[in-house]
Formats: structure tokens, C-alpha cells, sequence
């Protein structure tokens, strides 16, 4: 059955540098978002992508974050200068234009 | 705007008993409805959804949920759990103005043998 994969599963990284995560969609799919859970707290809704622009963001997703579909089966989520904050496990999911988003195992990213 | 309240932060119980966790939610628009259950160190799996159809939906792994409009209630429901059962289960609402999803605090399941 395919399935959404991230990398990598964990990333330490100290504050002010910049991560990439990356994810790679069910292929067929045409739908990608990104989630974060900080510890304790309920998963959050970051962005939306489709069409190669994004279609929608919250307020959350400020000037720090910004996504790219850089080939046909990657899709990043890059976050320029980390803060402590941004710690949390980072979800991508994607849809084939159905309601049901399929999710990936996350990345956990601790900022030191 | 829509949220959704997952009423036990944990449930605990015995091997063979009843399952049932319970969410309710608020939304603008006719929603659409989902659980899904995370295991540990796994992704978000889907369990369940409700899309408009026949207000009792069935899962995978024996789950159902049923879809009560006027309690505003989408409560997910197990006759016997099973030890593989515990894990955290989230209840999910889909914003049909757009694909974004809102979701619950999360429901700790803890399974006693």
C-alpha cells in the first residue's frame, strides 16, 4: 500500500539555523500540507500546496517557513532561522483531490 | 470557524471491554468527520471518516463511529478492545471551505490484559 514517507525521523539543530524537512506524497496524489504537534499541545495546520503555489496558510506559517515542490515526488517544508519554539513533530500529508489526507510518520525536530 | 473537543484527555481499559472515546465538534459548514489513530513512533492512520453519507460509519480494526447531528457528537466505539489498541486517537473535522484540518486534543487509550 503506498504510503507518505519523511526525512529524517529526527533533527537536532541549534537555534538560527536553518532545517529542511522533507517528504515525499503518495504519487499520484496532487494535494500536500504540513502539520506540526508541539509537545502537549493538538496538531496544528501549517500550509496547503497544490498546483505548485500554496492555497492556503495559517497564521502560523509566517516569513520563517516556506514549502517547495523542488522535483516531481519531494515536497520541503524549510525553516529559515529556527527559534526554540518551532520544536515540535512536523506531519506532511497528502490527498489525490478525495477529503481523506494520508499522513507521514513525522519529523521531530528539537532547536537548541 | 470549527473546532473539536475531545472530552477525555485519557481512557483506560480492560482487555475485551467496550471502547468508546468521545468527540464533539463545532462548524460553519456541513463537516466532514474523521478519526484517526496514532501509534507509538508511527504516522496519523486513518480509521474512519463521515462525508454526508450514512451517519454510521465503519472502520478498520472493529471501530465505528456515528455521526449525531443534533448533540453535534462523532463518537468513536470498539464492542471488545484489543491490547493493539491502545495508542492515541484523534478526531478530526475537515473545513469544506478548504482542505485545511482542524483537530483534537487527542485521546490517550491505554489497554489493561
Amino acid at each position: 500500500e503506498p504510503e507518505v514517507t519523511q526525512t529524517p525521523s529526527h533533527q537536532v539543530t541549534q537555534m538560527g539555523q536553518e532545517v529542511i524537512l522533507r517528504c515525499v506524497p503518495i504519487s499520484n496524489h496532487l494535494y500536500f500540507y504540513w502539520y506540526r504537534q508541539i509537545l502537549g499541545q493538538k496538531v496544528e495546520f501549517l500550509v496547503s500546496f497544490y498546483n505548485n503555489e500554496i492555497s492556503e496558510k495559517s497564521e502560523i506559517f509566517d516569513d520563517q517557513f516556506s514549502v517547495e515542490r523542488p522535483d516531481g515526488s519531494n515536497f520541503t517544508l524549510k525553516i529559515r532561522s529556527t527559534k526554540l519554539e518551532d520544536s515540535a513533530m512536523y506531519f506532511c500529508a497528502s490527498n489525490g483531490g478525495a477529503e481523506t489526507q494520508y499522513f507521514g510518520p513525522g519529523t521531530r525536530l528539537l532547536v537548541l | 470557524a470549527q473546532s473539536v473537543t475531545q472530552l477525555d484527555s485519557h481512557v483506560s481499559v480492560s482487555e475485551g471491554t467496550p471502547v468508546l472515546l468521545r468527540c464533539n465538534y463545532s462548524s460553519s459548514y456541513s463537516p466532514s468527520l474523521f478519526w484517526y489513530v496514532q501509534h507509538p513512533n508511527k504516522g496519523l492512520q486513518l480509521l474512519l471518516k463521515y462525508t454526508s453519507a450514512a451517519t454510521l460509519v465503519k472502520g478498520i480494526n472493529g471501530f465505528e463511529a456515528e455521526f449525531k447531528k443534533s448533540e453535534t457528537s462523532f463518537h468513536l466505539t470498539k464492542p471488545s478492545a484489543h491490547m493493539s489498541d491502545a495508542a492515541e486517537y484523534f478526531c478530526v473535522v475537515n473545513n469544506n471551505a478548504g482542505n485545511m484540518l482542524t483537530f483534537g486534543g487527542g485521546t490517550r487509550l491505554m489497554v489493561k490484559p
